[in-house]
Protein backbone atom coordinates (compact mmCIF):
# COMPACT_ATOMS: atom_id res chain seq x y z
CA UNK A 1 0.00 0.00 0.00
CA UNK A 2 1.56 3.21 -1.36
CA UNK A 3 -0.83 5.41 1.35
CA UNK A 4 -2.52 7.28 -1.38
CA UNK A 5 -5.69 8.22 -1.32
CA UNK A 6 -8.51 10.18 -3.96
CA UNK A 7 -11.61 12.41 -2.67
CA UNK A 8 -14.14 12.19 -3.73
CA UNK A 9 -14.41 8.41 -5.26
CA UNK A 10 -17.69 9.34 -6.92
CA UNK A 11 -18.94 12.68 -8.45
CA UNK A 12 -21.82 13.59 -11.12
CA UNK A 13 -21.75 17.41 -11.84
CA UNK A 14 -23.57 19.82 -14.50
CA UNK A 15 -21.98 21.40 -17.22
CA UNK A 16 -20.36 24.68 -16.09
CA UNK A 17 -20.06 23.70 -12.57
CA UNK A 18 -16.27 24.02 -10.89
CA UNK A 19 -15.00 20.60 -9.34
CA UNK A 20 -11.58 19.82 -7.44
CA UNK A 21 -10.39 16.62 -7.16
CA UNK A 22 -7.71 15.65 -4.09
CA UNK A 23 -5.05 13.46 -4.28
CA UNK A 24 -3.32 12.99 -0.56
CA UNK A 25 -0.22 11.06 -0.10
CA UNK A 26 1.21 9.79 3.14
CA UNK A 27 5.05 9.13 1.68
CA UNK A 28 6.60 11.71 1.32
CA UNK A 29 6.77 10.80 -2.13
CA UNK A 30 8.43 13.78 -4.63
CA UNK A 31 6.72 13.43 -7.44
CA UNK A 32 2.48 13.70 -7.83
CA UNK A 33 0.55 13.09 -11.57
CA UNK A 34 -3.02 13.47 -12.37
CA UNK A 35 -4.30 11.53 -15.43
CA UNK A 36 -7.59 10.77 -16.96
CA UNK A 37 -8.46 7.02 -18.72
CA UNK A 38 -10.97 6.80 -21.19
CA UNK A 39 -11.94 3.94 -23.61
CA UNK A 40 -9.95 3.72 -26.15
CA UNK A 41 -6.93 5.83 -25.12
CA UNK A 42 -5.65 4.03 -21.66
CA UNK A 43 -4.21 6.56 -19.39
CA UNK A 44 -2.89 10.33 -20.52
CA UNK A 45 -1.35 12.82 -18.30
CA UNK A 46 -3.23 15.93 -17.20
CA UNK A 47 -0.54 17.61 -15.08
CA UNK A 48 1.92 16.62 -12.49
CA UNK A 49 4.14 17.97 -10.58
CA UNK A 50 8.26 17.88 -9.05
CA UNK A 51 7.71 19.50 -6.01
CA UNK A 52 5.70 21.93 -4.45
CA UNK A 53 4.77 24.48 -6.13
CA UNK A 54 6.31 23.29 -9.42
CA UNK A 55 3.92 21.93 -11.78
CA UNK A 56 3.91 21.57 -15.70
CA UNK A 57 1.32 20.66 -18.60
CA UNK A 58 0.78 16.76 -19.66
CA UNK A 59 -0.42 16.24 -23.10
CA UNK A 60 -4.49 16.92 -21.95
CA UNK A 61 -4.26 19.70 -20.11
CA UNK A 62 -6.85 22.37 -21.88
CA UNK A 63 -9.59 23.38 -19.05
CA UNK A 64 -7.75 21.80 -15.72
CA UNK A 65 -5.16 23.52 -13.40
CA UNK A 66 -3.55 22.19 -10.38
CA UNK A 67 -1.65 22.94 -7.18
CA UNK A 68 0.64 21.58 -5.17
CA UNK A 69 0.76 23.49 -1.82
CA UNK A 70 2.37 21.10 0.28
CA UNK A 71 4.33 17.82 -0.39
CA UNK A 72 1.24 15.41 0.75
CA UNK A 73 -1.72 17.18 -1.07
CA UNK A 74 -1.79 17.53 -5.24
CA UNK A 75 -5.13 19.16 -6.42
CA UNK A 76 -7.29 19.48 -9.67
CA UNK A 77 -9.32 21.48 -10.40
CA UNK A 78 -11.77 21.48 -13.32
CA UNK A 79 -13.30 25.52 -13.64
CA UNK A 80 -15.84 24.40 -15.91
CA UNK A 81 -16.71 21.07 -16.15
CA UNK A 82 -17.74 19.88 -19.46
CA UNK A 83 -18.86 16.44 -21.02
CA UNK A 84 -15.87 15.48 -22.57
CA UNK A 85 -14.01 15.49 -19.24
CA UNK A 86 -16.47 12.99 -18.00
CA UNK A 87 -13.49 9.90 -17.40
CA UNK A 88 -12.07 8.17 -14.74
CA UNK A 89 -9.21 9.98 -13.04
CA UNK A 90 -6.41 8.29 -11.26
CA UNK A 91 -3.34 10.57 -9.42
CA UNK A 92 -0.04 8.78 -9.04
CA UNK A 93 2.91 9.13 -7.04
CA UNK A 94 6.57 8.28 -7.54
CA UNK A 95 9.94 9.15 -6.51
CA UNK A 96 12.72 10.15 -9.49
CA UNK A 97 14.39 7.08 -10.76
CA UNK A 98 17.52 5.99 -10.20
CA UNK A 99 17.11 6.96 -6.41
CA UNK A 100 19.15 4.27 -4.17
CA UNK A 101 16.85 1.89 -2.34
CA UNK A 102 13.22 3.56 -4.32
CA UNK A 103 11.39 1.07 -6.41
CA UNK A 104 11.18 2.62 -9.92
CA UNK A 105 7.43 2.93 -10.84
CA UNK A 106 4.36 5.51 -10.17
CA UNK A 107 1.75 4.31 -7.37
CA UNK A 108 -1.44 4.76 -8.27
CA UNK A 109 -4.81 6.10 -6.31
CA UNK A 110 -7.75 4.34 -6.61
CA UNK A 111 -9.27 6.29 -9.22
CA UNK A 112 -12.09 9.56 -9.24
CA UNK A 113 -15.04 8.85 -11.53
CA UNK A 114 -16.92 11.90 -12.72
CA UNK A 115 -19.61 12.26 -14.60
CA UNK A 116 -20.51 15.38 -16.35
CA UNK A 117 -23.86 15.72 -17.37
CA UNK B 1 1.00 6.96 -34.85
CA UNK B 2 0.28 5.97 -31.24
CA UNK B 3 3.43 6.55 -29.04
CA UNK B 4 2.90 2.84 -27.58
CA UNK B 5 0.61 0.68 -29.36
CA UNK B 6 -0.79 -2.59 -27.75
CA UNK B 7 -3.53 -5.08 -29.37
CA UNK B 8 -6.20 -4.60 -26.87
CA UNK B 9 -7.38 -7.65 -27.39
CA UNK B 10 -9.02 -9.97 -25.80
CA UNK B 11 -7.40 -12.97 -25.47
CA UNK B 12 -9.52 -15.62 -24.06
CA UNK B 13 -7.47 -18.54 -22.81
CA UNK B 14 -8.18 -22.22 -20.85
CA UNK B 15 -6.32 -22.32 -17.72
CA UNK B 16 -2.66 -23.52 -18.34
CA UNK B 17 -2.49 -21.74 -21.63
CA UNK B 18 0.19 -19.82 -22.27
CA UNK B 19 -0.17 -16.55 -23.93
CA UNK B 20 2.30 -13.43 -25.61
CA UNK B 21 1.83 -9.97 -25.36
CA UNK B 22 3.28 -7.41 -27.99
CA UNK B 23 3.66 -3.91 -27.51
CA UNK B 24 5.71 -1.44 -30.28
CA UNK B 25 6.97 2.06 -29.35
CA UNK B 26 7.90 4.73 -31.56
CA UNK B 27 10.58 6.64 -29.89
CA UNK B 28 13.37 4.97 -30.45
CA UNK B 29 15.23 7.06 -27.67
CA UNK B 30 13.00 5.63 -24.76
CA UNK B 31 14.96 4.45 -21.80
CA UNK B 32 12.73 2.10 -19.54
CA UNK B 33 10.39 -0.27 -20.28
CA UNK B 34 7.60 -1.67 -17.63
CA UNK B 35 4.33 -3.59 -17.61
CA UNK B 36 1.19 -2.50 -15.47
CA UNK B 37 -1.76 -5.20 -14.78
CA UNK B 38 -5.43 -3.20 -14.00
CA UNK B 39 -8.07 -5.11 -12.37
CA UNK B 40 -11.71 -4.32 -13.46
CA UNK B 41 -12.32 -1.24 -12.42
CA UNK B 42 -9.07 -0.76 -10.33
CA UNK B 43 -5.91 1.07 -10.36
CA UNK B 44 -3.24 0.17 -12.56
CA UNK B 45 -0.22 -1.47 -10.72
CA UNK B 46 3.48 -2.41 -11.73
CA UNK B 47 4.12 -5.86 -13.04
CA UNK B 48 7.63 -5.73 -13.57
CA UNK B 49 9.94 -3.82 -15.08
CA UNK B 50 11.27 -4.78 -18.41
CA UNK B 51 15.08 -4.97 -19.40
CA UNK B 52 17.29 -5.46 -22.51
CA UNK B 53 18.93 -8.83 -21.21
CA UNK B 54 15.20 -9.90 -20.66
CA UNK B 55 13.84 -11.01 -17.41
CA UNK B 56 11.42 -13.27 -15.37
CA UNK B 57 9.76 -13.61 -12.54
CA UNK B 58 7.89 -16.65 -11.67
CA UNK B 59 4.85 -17.03 -14.91
CA UNK B 60 6.05 -13.82 -16.35
CA UNK B 61 8.97 -13.79 -18.65
CA UNK B 62 9.03 -9.60 -20.37
CA UNK B 63 11.24 -9.44 -23.15
CA UNK B 64 12.51 -5.91 -24.84
CA UNK B 65 13.85 -5.55 -28.82
CA UNK B 66 15.41 -2.46 -28.87
CA UNK B 67 16.02 -3.18 -32.87
CA UNK B 68 12.45 -3.42 -33.68
CA UNK B 69 11.50 -1.06 -31.21
CA UNK B 70 9.16 -4.07 -29.64
CA UNK B 71 7.96 -4.96 -25.80
CA UNK B 72 6.58 -8.63 -25.43
CA UNK B 73 4.95 -10.23 -22.05
CA UNK B 74 4.82 -14.30 -21.80
CA UNK B 75 2.28 -16.05 -19.07
CA UNK B 76 2.99 -19.09 -19.02
CA UNK B 77 0.22 -21.85 -17.11
CA UNK B 78 -2.15 -19.02 -17.07
CA UNK B 79 -4.52 -18.95 -14.16
CA UNK B 80 -8.29 -17.53 -13.11
CA UNK B 81 -6.51 -14.57 -11.23
CA UNK B 82 -4.56 -13.17 -13.98
CA UNK B 83 -7.37 -12.24 -16.02
CA UNK B 84 -6.72 -8.38 -16.55
CA UNK B 85 -5.71 -5.53 -18.55
CA UNK B 86 -1.92 -5.34 -19.09
CA UNK B 87 -0.27 -2.29 -19.84
CA UNK B 88 2.60 -1.18 -21.68
CA UNK B 89 4.14 1.77 -20.41
CA UNK B 90 7.52 3.22 -21.97
CA UNK B 91 9.56 6.03 -20.02
CA UNK B 92 10.73 8.17 -23.01
CA UNK B 93 13.73 10.11 -21.79
CA UNK B 94 15.34 10.65 -18.57
CA UNK B 95 14.43 13.65 -16.22
CA UNK B 96 11.21 15.48 -16.94
CA UNK B 97 9.28 14.29 -14.15
CA UNK B 98 9.45 10.89 -14.70
CA UNK B 99 6.64 11.04 -17.12
CA UNK B 100 5.88 7.63 -18.72
CA UNK B 101 3.35 6.48 -21.88
CA UNK B 102 1.03 4.19 -21.60
CA UNK B 103 -0.56 2.28 -24.02
CA UNK B 104 -3.98 1.46 -24.49
CA UNK B 105 -4.10 -2.06 -22.57
CA UNK B 106 -4.71 -5.89 -24.03
CA UNK B 107 -7.02 -7.67 -22.25
CA UNK B 108 -7.13 -11.29 -20.78
CA UNK B 109 -9.85 -13.32 -19.66
CA UNK B 110 -8.50 -16.64 -18.44
CA UNK B 111 -11.48 -19.29 -18.28
CA UNK B 112 -12.12 -22.76 -16.97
Amino acid sequence: DAGITQSPRHKVTETGTPVTLRCHQTENHRYMYWYRQDPGHGLRLIHYSYGVKDTDKGEVSDGYSVSRSKTEDFLLTLESATSSQTSVYFCAISDPPGLAGVKDTQYFGPGTRLTVL
Amino acid sequence: RKEVEQDPGPFNVPEGATVAFNCTYSNSASQSFFWYRQDCRKEPKLLMSVYSSGNEDGRFTAQLNRASQYISLLIRDSKLSDSATYLCVVRPFTGGGNKLTFGTGTQLKVEL
